[in-house]
């Protein structure tokens, strides 16, 4: 069974800058989560979906971060502008079911880093 | 507000001599608490879980034990070996569909 797939692995880019990221889940699992991990500390939750739809959103910093998921499948998170706190690596997880019981499986994120 | 306290921050053992990891949740309607380990660039996985129900779960030389009075979750490891050299997170789902976790513990095991 293939596992969470993400790209790019590494990226650079001045503040003020837009960057995006993709994400490919485990096939047929409908939850999936963008998680911002800062170096030294755990991952902290982004977003939900399940489906195409948002479930919690709460702690995704609106002003400047976007996600979607259209189609229910594949999903981009988006930064625009980039402030240099920013710089994290940014976990997708997916999971089969809606509950946060539920087994979550980690990609192996996206480095970013934001001079 | 909901939060998960993980201890120590990091940790060495020598191979062969076990490894204890202590979390503590806020939210006493919690009932999903995972482990996951995390090697360098790569994404955290999970190790174990354990929920509500039970209080101690074992799976050859990892266990996970539960205190739901005392609000808190322990990671043993039996028998390290250089391999289980990583980041281990501990977490807990909240009520509000919430996942949290822990800061981490740097595990080194030396050979």
């Amino acid at each position: 069974e293939a596992g969470v797939a993400q790209s790019p692995r590494y990226k650079i880019i001045e503040k003020r800058q837009s960057v995006a990221f993709w994400c490919n889940p485990i096939s047929g699992h409908a939850t999936l989560y963008w998680y911002q991990q800062i170096l030294g500390q755990g991952p902290k939750l982004l977003i939900q979906f399940q489906n195409n739809g948002v479930v919690d959103d709460s702690q995704l910093p609106k002003d400047r971060f976007s996600a979607e998921r259209l189609k229910g499948v594949d999903s981009t998170l988006k930064i625009q502008p980039a402030k240099l706190e920013d710089s994290a690596v940014y976990l997708c997880a997916s999971g089969g079911g809606v509950s946060p019981e539920e087994t979550q499986y980690f990609g192996p994120g996206t480095r970013l880093l934001v001079l | 507000g909901e939060n998960v306290e993980q201890h120590p921050s990091t940790l060495s053992v020598q191979e062969g001599d076990s490894a204890v990891i202590k979390c503590t949740y806020s939210d006493s309607a919690s009932n999903y608490f995972p482990w996951y380990k995390q090697e360098l660039g790569k994404g955290p996985q999970l190790i174990i879980d354990i929920r509500s129900n039970v209080g101690e779960k074992k799976d050859q030389r990892i266990a996970v034990t539960l205190n739901k009075t005392a609000k808190h979750f322990s990671l043993h490891i039996t028998e390290t070996q250089p391999e289980d050299s990583a980041v281990y997170f501990c977490a807990a789902a909240f009520e509000n569909n919430d996942m949290r976790f822990g800061a981490g513990t740097r595990l080194t095991v030396k050979p």
